[in-house]
């Protein structure tokens, strides 16, 4: 099975900072990476599709990049919202996997 | 509205058997594969196994393998979930949701039913 790493665990950053968050695929999976945001107690939201594909409805202050094995998530200036945990999934071929999920804390 | 809606948590005990089901609205149920992914207490999410259109192709976890079976009724547009032989690490927010092809991506989650397996 493709094993997914994905990092920081979590970060503390302030309101109109740049954050980024990585996941690295143990073989290429092509672009079939996808981000999601899930709130505690919420179910998760798809934000990014094919590595770099906005899902209809997502602010355009996330975006997603990468290929192959390395792929980033960014929220270009983080708002008060955007407080929460982010998982990359891999859905390159089944069983599909997530990443550990990055926690995005208040500084 | 497009919607997924989770039903048939509980408490159940270690060695129980659960069925979640899964209700679609919405969509057309019978054109997608479909998902269940679930969550432990304070932990990360976790695929558990998907299903084809036509439930001729499933696939699953290997932590469930012989013990959970993933099915559908496109006629009355719901997916399940039979749990057999439950342990406690299989306590869970499970959610149900929809994938999209061929980006395979899953855009619709419901909003998750819990269960709980303990003594």
């Amino acid at each position: 099975d493709i094993q997914m790493t994905q990092s920081p665990s979590s970060l503390s950053a302030s309101v109109g900072d740049r954050v980024t968050i990585t996941c690295r695929a143990s073989q290429t999976i092509s672009s079939y990476l996808n981000w999601y945001q899930q709130k505690p107690g919420k179910a998760p939201k798809l934000l990014i599709y094919s590595a770099s594909t906005l899902q209809s409805g997502v602010p355009s202050r996330f975006s997603g990049s990468g290929s192959g094995t390395d792929f980033t998530l960014t929220i270009s200036s983080l708002q008060p919202e955007d407080f929460a945990t982010y998982y990359c999934q891999l859905s390159y071929s089944n069983p599909q996997t997530f990443g550990q999920g990055t926690k995005v804390e208040i500084k | 509205e497009v919607q997924l809606v989770e039903s048939g948590g509980g408490l159940v005990q270690p060695g129980g058997s659960l069925r979640l089901s899964c209700a679609a609205s919405g969509f057309t149920f019978s054109t997608f594969w479909m998902n269940w992914v679930r969550q432990a207490p304070g932990k990360g999410l976790e695929w558990v196994a998907n299903i084809k259109q036509d439930g001729s192709e499933k696939y699953y976890v290997d932590s469930v393998k012989g013990r959970f079976t993933v099915s559908r009724d496109n006629a009355k547009n719901s997916l399940y979930l039979q749990m057999n032989g439950l342990r406690a690490e299989d306590t869970a927010v499970y959610y149900c949701a929809r994938e999209v092809l061929p980006q395979d991506y899953m855009d619709v989650w419901g909003k998750g039913t819990t269960v709980t397996v303990s003594s």
